[in-house]
């Protein structure tokens, strides 16, 4: 696609539930990011992907959170038992591979735990 | 881990005075890469470092990654109204991940 794209763009959901996050990177991108963002703050990494797997995800949170890209494009960040903690922008970026490539970020899904 | 800081966090100008961001790890990076972030908005690429000393240019903007690439700075000279937003470096090690200092706010008085 043109860009990349996430889904939904905003996703209110009450505590203890189970969301997903989808995410669609530009087409040939093989690096995937996850990204959380809290008003004020700068991203906060998650997980990285290369190609299909997980290259770092040492950003996740707790075990509560978990992400996959099964077949290297599309990525999905799944979160259990959702808490009001976990309300902020989720953001995905890609970017051509790792290294030294610029990364595109996605709009952004705010989600938001009553 | 991985720590990239950046100061200050708030900067008020008015419209024509200079900017200026700076941004510090822990560790000594492989590249580093600056980005912008309107209001409501999503972080978008400015440019990347990636030579120890490289200083880079885009119009009124001026980039510099510090000689032992643990530090860099981002200068916007004669600030205008569009200039308004958040400017993040973020540093990356190698092939890992890219993390993402705190961001300077940006506001400009007309």
């Amino acid at each position: 696609g043109a860009g990349v794209s996430q889904t939904p763009s905003n996703k209110v959901t009450e505590k203890g539930k189970y969301v997903e996050l989808r995410c669609d990177p530009i087409s040939g991108h093989t690096a995937l990011y996850w990204y959380r963002q809290s008003l004020g703050q700068g991203p906060e990494f998650l997980i990285y992907f290369q190609g299909t797997g997980a290259a770092d995800d040492s950003g996740l949170p707790n075990d509560r959170f978990f992400a996959v890209r099964p077949e290297g494009s599309v990525s999905t960040l799944k979160i259990q038992r959702t808490e009001r903690g976990d309300s902020a922008v989720y953001l995905c970026a890609s970017s051509l591979w790792g290294g030294d490539t610029e990364a595109f970020f996605g709009q952004g899904t705010r989600l938001t735990v009553v | 881990g991985q720590q990239v800081m950046q100061i200050p966090q708030y900067q008020h100008v008015q419209e024509g005075e200079d900017f200026t961001t700076y941004c510090n790890s822990s560790t000594t990076l492989s590249n580093i890469q600056w980005y912008k972030q309107r209001p409501g908005g999503h972080p978008v690429f400015l440019i990347q470092l990636v030579k120890s000393g490289e200083v880079k240019k885009q119009k009124r903007l001026t980039f510099q990654f510090g000689e032992a690439k643990k530090n860099s700075s981002l200068h916007i000279t004669a600030t205008q109204t569009t200039d308004v937003g958040t400017y993040f470096c973020a540093g990356r090690k190698g092939a890992q991940k890219l993390v993402f200092g705190q961001g300077t706010r940006l506001t400009i008085n007309p």
